[in-house]
């Protein structure tokens, strides 16, 4: 059975620091990973996804990394600003339109 | 466009009370499903739908109901509710369903029901 962790479950950060989240899943077997933000009280907004068969994907100033053979993922956020503050999570795709979600990351960026 | 929209946002349930939880995109998606979020855990889902016609259960099904008459809408409906199914619920969509880049799931806003 696919699980799927983050951690660290909280982040707090200075602003312009560089940062990374991390993800692990324990069943290889992905079709994709996808990488979400969470603003409080709102749904989740699509950041980066990748395929099983790429090893990562870059927009602005984010760029996640998949690792299929050790079950890793990463999201890496450069020149981190407070607007970045939310709750990440990942998402592991496992076929059968069955996506396991961690339970996120609530990052903290202070000016 | 307004992508994937829910109602209502808000809602409280006494125990034994049914409600629907409606749900509608615009965006001409095939694959429509209903998760769950529980504080300090990650979604969970509780039916799918491939097309019009088609739907299947997802890993939280017990006490839920769905329907897919159109492309676009996608109702929940909750029969004799409970406690336990105090959540945060929300509806997503997607093109593919797992195959390519058409898998980014868009997401509605979420309706938060309590059950008293």
């Amino acid at each position: 059975k696919q699980e799927v962790t983050q951690i660290p479950a909280a982040l707090s950060v200075p602003e312009g620091e560089n940062l990374v989240l991390n993800c692990s899943f324990t069943d290889s077997a992905i079709y994709n990973l996808q990488w979400f933000r969470q603003d409080p009280g709102k749904g989740l907004t699509s950041l980066l996804l990748i395929q099983s068969s790429q090893r990562e994907q870059t927009s602005g100033r984010l760029n996640a990394s998949l690792d299929k053979s050790s079950g890793r993922s990463t999201l890496y956020i450069a020149a981190s600003q407070p607007g970045d503050s939310a709750t990440y999570l990942c998402a592991a795709n496992t076929g059968g339109f069955k996506t396991i979600f961690g339970a996120g990351t609530r990052l903290f960026v202070k000016a | 466009n307004a992508g994937v929209t829910q109602t209502p946002k808000f809602r409280i349930l006494k125990i034994g009370q049914s409600m629907t939880l409606q749900c509608a995109q615009d965006m001409n998606h095939n694959y429509m499903y209903w998760y769950r979020q529980d504080p300090g855990m990650g979604l969970k889902l509780i039916y799918y739908s491939v097309g019009a016609g088609i739907t299947d259960k997802g890993e939280v099904p017990n006490g839920y109901n769905v329907s897919r008459s159109t492309t676009e809408d996608f109702p929940l409906r909750l029969e004799l509710a409970a406690p336990s199914q105090t959540s945060v619920y929300f509806c997503a969509s997607s093109y593919g369903g797992g195959q390519g880049d058409a898998d980014t799931q868009y997401f509605g806003p979420g309706t938060r029901l309590t059950v008293l």
